[in-house]
C-alpha cells in the first residue's frame, strides 16, 4: 500500500542552524501539507502546497519557513534559523484532492533544537 | 475560524468497557470529519471518516456518526482492548480549505 515517507526520523540541531525536513508524498497525489505537533499538544497546520505554489499558510509559517518541491517526488520544509520553540514533531501529508478525501500522513520527523 | 473541541482526557478504562470520546466542531459550510489515532512514538493513522450529515464512519469496531444538528462526531467502541491505548484526534477539513483542523487529542489508556 502506498505511503508517505519522511526523513530523517529524528533531527537534532543547534539554535540558529538551518534544517531541511524531507517528505516523499504518495505518487499520484496533488496536494501536500506540513503540520507540526509540539510535544503533548494538538496537531497544527503549517502550510498547504498545490501546483508548485503555496495555497495556504498559517500564522506559524513565518519568513523562517519555506517549502519546495524540487523534483517530482520530494516535498521539503526548510527552517532557515531554528529556534528552541521549533522543537516539535513535523508531519507531512498528501491528498489526491481537497476536502472530502482524507490526508495521508507520514510517520513524522522529530526535530529537537538545542 | 473553524475549530474542533474534544472531551478532556486522559481517559482510563478497563478492558471490554464501552468507550465514548466526544467531539464537537464549529465550521462554516459542510466539512468532512475524521478520527485519527496516534500510537506511542508513531504518526497519525486515519481511523474513520464521514463526509456528509448522517454518515456513519466505522473501522476496527470504532464508530462515529456525523450529526449536523448537534455539530458532533463522537467516537464510540463497544468493547475496548489494551491495544486501543493511544491518543485519538478528531479533525475536520473543508473542500475549499484543504487543511485539516484538529482537536487537542484525547489520551486513552485501557487496563487489563
Amino acid at each position: 500500500e502506498p505511503e508517505v515517507t519522511q526523513t530523517p526520523s529524528h533531527q537534532v540541531t543547534q539554535m540558529g542552524q538551518e534544517v531541511i525536513l524531507r517528505c516523499v508524498p504518495i505518487s499520484n497525489h496533488l496536494y501536500f501539507y506540513w503540520y507540526r505537533q509540539i510535544l503533548g499538544q494538538k496537531v497544527e497546520f503549517l502550510v498547504s502546497f498545490y501546483n508548485n505554489e503555496i495555497s495556504e499558510k498559517s500564522e506559524i509559517f513565518d519568513d523562517q519557513f519555506s517549502v519546495e518541491r524540487p523534483d517530482g517526488s520530494n516535498f521539503t520544509l526548510k527552517i532557515r534559523s531554528t529556534k528552541l520553540e521549533d522543537s516539535a514533531m513535523y508531519f507531512c501529508a498528501s491528498s489526491p484532492d481537497t476536502g472530502y478525501n482524507e490526508q495521508f500522513f507520514g510517520p513524522g520527523t522529530r526535530l529537537t533544537v538545542l | 475560524g473553524d475549530s474542533v473541541t474534544q472531551m478532556e482526557g486522559p481517559v482510563t478504562l478497563s478492558e471490554e468497557a464501552f468507550l465514548t470520546i466526544n467531539c464537537t466542531y464549529t465550521a462554516t459550510g459542510y466539512p468532512s470529519l475524521f478520527w485519527y489515532v496516534q500510537y506511542p512514538g508513531e504518526g497519525l493513522q486515519l481511523l474513520l471518516k464521514a463526509t456528509k450529515a448522517d454518515d456513519k464512519g466505522s473501522n476496527k469496531g470504532f464508530e462515529a456518526t456525523y450529526r449536523k444538528e448537534t455539530t458532533s462526531f463522537h467516537l464510540e467502541k463497544g468493547s475496548v482492548q489494551v491495544s486501543d491505548s493511544a491518543v485519538y484526534f478528531c479533525a475536520l477539513t473543508k473542500w475549499d480549505a484543504g487543511k485539516s483542523t484538529f482537536g487537542d487529542g484525547t489520551t486513552l489508556t485501557v487496563k487489563p
